[in-house]
């Protein structure tokens, strides 16, 4: 079981470059969002989906879109890149319900120079 | 609205040693409260997690958390430290719907 599957692992862009980072999920799970870490600030939510077709922003959606035209898929888009994207980028999974857990992929480490 | 305050960016134990890591929540409604653990260069991984069935709550490799609704708190212990448990611990709260909201994490630092 592959759980969620993000790539790619490692990216480095220059500024004002897009890219799409991917993420996929086969548990059905019908909640995928995505996080950015930073040194000390914790996990911010950048956009989730509650299923196919619906998406909604989170805490800091600026300068990234998605979409979400499957259950297993929820891509993140960076549509010019900034050096303040630089950071580490995790997308995660949760069954329907409060008391439902998230689920991790292993990470994208982002660096815009 | 919701949040998580994780006192101490930073705690350092001596092997065999108590590990006690603070989470507060601030919450209107009874939450459901979660701690996960990474370990570098990984995701976060589920570590325990309460859902209102009992306030003392087991999680992996010989964790527990207690709830304690008068205190909005729920710390995170181990009664005896290893090598292995350093990581970064976050705690996290959710409310009645979707949205995971995160501490900003403390990174356990394990001294042999």
């Amino acid at each position: 079981n592959a759980g969620v599957t993000q790539t790619p692992k490692f990216q480095v862009l220059k500024t004002g470059q897009s890219m799409t980072l991917q993420c996929a999920q086969d548990m059905n799970h019908e909640y995928m969002s995505w996080y950015r870490q930073d040194p000390g600030m914790g996990l911010r939510l950048i956009h989730y989906s509650v299923g196919a077709g619906i998406t909604d922003q989170g805490e800091v959606p600026n300068g990234y879109n998605v979409s979400r035209s499957t259950t297993e898929d929820f891509p993140l888009r960076l549509l010019s890149a900034a050096p303040s994207q630089t950071s580490v980028y995790f997308c995660a999974s949760s069954y329907r319900g409060t008391a439902g857990e998230a689920f991790f992929g292993q990470g994208t480490r982002l660096t815009v120079v | 609205a919701q949040s998580v305050t994780q006192l101490g960016s930073h705690v350092s134990v001596s092997e065999g040693a108590l590990v006690l890591l603070r989470c507060n929540y601030s919450s209107s409604v009874p939450p459901y409260l979660f701690w996960y653990v990474q370990y570098p260069n990984q995701g976060l991984q589920l570590l325990l997690k309460y859902t209102s069935a009992a306030t003392l709550v087991k999680g992996i490799n010989d964790f527990e958390a207690e709830f304690k609704k008068s205190e909005t708190s729920f710390h995170l212990t181990k009664p005896s430290a290893h090598m292995s448990d350093a990581a970064e611990y976050f705690c996290a709260v959710k409310t009645g719907g979707f949205k995971t909201i995160f501490g900003a994490g403390t990174r356990l630092f394990v001294k042999a």
